[in-house]
């Protein structure tokens, strides 16, 4: 069954700076997603990637997805306040197995002035 | 115009009481879930119901009881809370089958499940 794994946990930011949040998965995967959560909040979908070098951009924030590495990276440009949240990556916990997500651990971002 | 909507949003209770969460959805979706969130914000899928019938059912003490009476709706009913089903509640919805990019799941606002 799919393992995924985010690091870091912890991201403490200055604004203007760049940084990569990195996923990992364990199995083939034929795809990956990624989700905000604002504290008390719900989750967000941010990006769905489907093919091995997919990349999408909103913002600042891009995510790519390398199938053949099993990774998935999450680049911040230009990190403003706004983007402090919890990021989370998930996949298809089968792999192509639909609908039962298996979701990293988090990464708490935290961008300070 | 909500999405996913999830009632109540907080519930405080004590142990050994029953107590129930619903769920519904404006999404036209078929495919509904239960997902647990810890306080370490780990979240783990519970439960899955395709079309009113339950297709994933993860390891979760049978206190927890599932029940879809149609596509647009999952609710979720416990029984004898114990202290260690504190956790938000999230229930979530999507498409199902191919293209891939209809599995993409949408969540509800969450229930913050606080037991005594």
């Amino acid at each position: 069954e799919l393992k995924v794994e985010q690091n870091p946990l912890f991201l403490s930011m200055q604004e203007g700076k760049n940084y990569t949040i990195y996923c990992n998965y364990s199995t083939t995967s034929d795809r990956l997603y990624w989700y905000r959560q604002d504290p008390g909040k719900s989750l967000e979908s941010l990006f769905v990637l489907l093919s091995n070098g997919a990349v999408k951009q909103e913002g600042r924030l891009m995510a790519s997805l390398d199938t053949k590495a099993r990774l998935s990276t999450l680049h911040i440009t230009a990190a403003v306040h706004d983007l402090s949240a919890t990021y989370f990556c998930a996949g298809p916990a089968g792999g192509t197995s639909y609908g039962k997500l298996t979701f990293g651990q988090g990464t708490i971002l935290t961008v300070h002035p | 115009d909500t999405a996913v909507s999830q009632t109540p949003k907080y519930l405080v209770t004590q142990m050994g009481n029953d107590k129930s969460i619903k769920c519904e959805q404006n999404l036209g979706h078929d495919t509904m879930y239960w997902y647990k969130q810890d306080s370490k914000k780990f979240l783990k899928i519970m439960f899955s119901y395709n079309n009113k019938e339950l297709i994933i059912n993860e390891t979760v003490p049978n206190r927890f009881s599932p029940k879809s009476p149609d596509k647009a709706h999952l609710n979720l009913h416990i029984n004898s809370l114990e202290l260690g089903d504190s956790a938000v509640y999230f229930c979530a919805s999507s498409r199902w089958g191919q293209p891939s990019s209809y599995n993409e799941q949408f969540f509800g606002p969450g229930t913050r499940l606080t037991v005594l």
